[in-house]
């Protein structure tokens, strides 16, 4: 089975632009989760989805949006980027729900000038 | 804001070694706590989802048990090797079922 892939890998951006990352599970996955990684802060929870529905948020603004298609592929958008936004922004999927086993994808590394 | 820590922060151990580090959480509204390794340029990788009081898992030479009363978790690895040098994270999973991961222990193993 492919695992889980995320793309870009990288990206760089300015304040002020907004940015969306995609993540495509693995197969049969129902459940995708995003986190954000920062030295300061360690991996953080932004929110999962399941069955298209966003089934849990995390403590981040309203910038941080996400979605979940019908063949469970997620996208992540963040608008009107902030510095403090540079991060890598992993995904995870799991069969049904993400408080199982969760499979990482390796990463979007994004950087805000 | 629920706190997950982890120690130590990081070790320096020989081949060879056993070595364990422990992940502490809150004790009340328990629902599963997983363990990741985390190398470095690769994705974090699943090692155990914990869930009952008491539990022990086992995968070769790395095992892990859980006190949830207590609300803690040691993770062992006997006889380390210099490919288990990695970030080793914990996540506690309360009855928000959100994932609050704890800093991460990183382990270095010298030749």
């Amino acid at each position: 089975k492919a695992g889980v892939t995320q793309t870009p890998r990288y990206l760089i951006k300015t304040r002020g632009q907004q940015v969306t990352l995609s993540c495509s599970p693995i197969s049969g996955h129902r459940s995708v989760s995003w986190y954000q990684q920062t030295p300061g802060q360690g991996l953080q929870f932004l929110f999962e989805y399941f069955s298209e529905t966003q089934r849990n948020k995390g403590n981040f603004p309203g910038r941080f949006s996400g979605r979940q298609f019908s063949n469970s592929r997620s996208e992540m958008n963040v608008s009107t980027l902030e510095l403090g936004d540079s991060a890598l922004y992993l995904c995870a999927s799991s069969a049904y729900k993400g408080e199982e086993t969760q499979y990482f994808g390796p990463g979007t590394r994004l950087l805000v000038l | 804001i629920l706190n997950v820590e982890q120690s130590p922060q990081s070790l320096h151990v020989q081949e060879g070694d056993s070595t364990n580090f422990t992940c502490s959480f809150p004790s009340s509204n328990f629902y599963a706590l997983h363990w990741y390794r985390w190398e470095t340029a690769k994705s974090p990788e699943a090692l155990f989802v914990m869930t009952l009081n008491g539990d022990e898992k086992k995968k070769g030479r790395i095992s892990a048990t859980l006190n949830t009363k207590e609300g803690y978790s040691y993770l062992y690895i006997k006889g380390s090797q210099p490919e288990d040098s990695a970030t080793y994270l914990c996540a506690f999973i309360g009855g928000s079922y959100i994932p609050t991961f704890g800093r991460g222990t990183s382990l270095i193993v010298h030749p």
